[in-house]
């Protein structure tokens, strides 16, 4: 079965720091992974995917992940940390043989000026 | 109007109440989703349509009715539920249930039940 972990529920970094949020994943196939954000009282906005192409891949507003199938991982990384960037960031894959997206339990990001 | 659009954002109901949640989406996608998020737990999925048909219905209380009369609209219909129903309802849509290219979500609906 497929699921999806995400270590530490709270990050902190300052601002202008690298951020770094953990992903790993069970699949016994090759995996679709998915890295969502969400905002206070909004809905969950895709940041980026992995879809078996390259394994670094690019998302929208600087942040970037790299698929490691020998680790079994999908962290996500951004360079420089901006107080937008505060916000819970959810890690989902989609595998096996089941078609439903499996998420993790999210990780909140706060940045200190 | 693009995307995701759910209706209404923010619901106070009580729990003899009926109301139901919008969500409609504008992007031509054949899939649509209902989720449900808790404070301080994962995103749980309620039920999920394609092509207009229910393929899921995750042992949810028989208090919330799902219908989608077109691949463009889906309703969740709500009465006599509990304060634990409390949550933000979530609506997503996908080109194909297969979900490979990612879900597109809503804004959600707070619900509170007093």
């Amino acid at each position: 079965a497929q699921s999806v972990t995400q270590l530490g529920s709270h990050v902190s970094v300052s601002e202008g720091a690298l951020v770094l949020l953990r992903c790993n994943y069970s699949s016994s196939v090759p995996p679709y992974l998915f890295w969502y954000v969400q905002y206070p009282n909004q809905g969950l906005q895709l940041l980026l995917k992995y879809t078996s192409a390259a394994t670094l891949v690019k998302g929208i507003n600087g942040f970037e992940a790299e698929f490691k199938k020998s680790e079994t991982s999908f962290h996500l990384t951004k360079p420089s940390a901006h107080m937008s960037d505060a916000a819970e960031y959810f890690c989902a894959v989609r595998g096996d043989s089941s078609y439903k997206l499996i998420f993790g339990s999210g990780t909140r990001l706060l940045v200190r000026p | 109007e693009t995307g995701v659009t759910q209706t209404p954002r923010h619901l106070v109901m009580g729990m003899t109440n009926k109301k139901s949640l919008k969500c409609e989406q504008h992007l031509g996608h054949n899939a649509m989703y209902w989720y449900k998020q808790s404070a301080k737990k994962p995103l749980e999925l309620m039920f999920v349509y394609s092509l207009e048909e229910r393929v899921e219905n995750n042992s949810v209380p028989s208090r919330f009715s799902p219908e989608c009369p077109n691949s463009s609209h889906l309703f969740l219909h709500l009465h006599t539920l509990q304060p634990e129903d409390s949550a933000l309802y979530l609506c997503a849509s996908s080109q194909g249930i297969e979900g490979i290219y990612g879900y597109t979500f809503g804004s959600g609906t707070r619900l509170t039940v007093v």
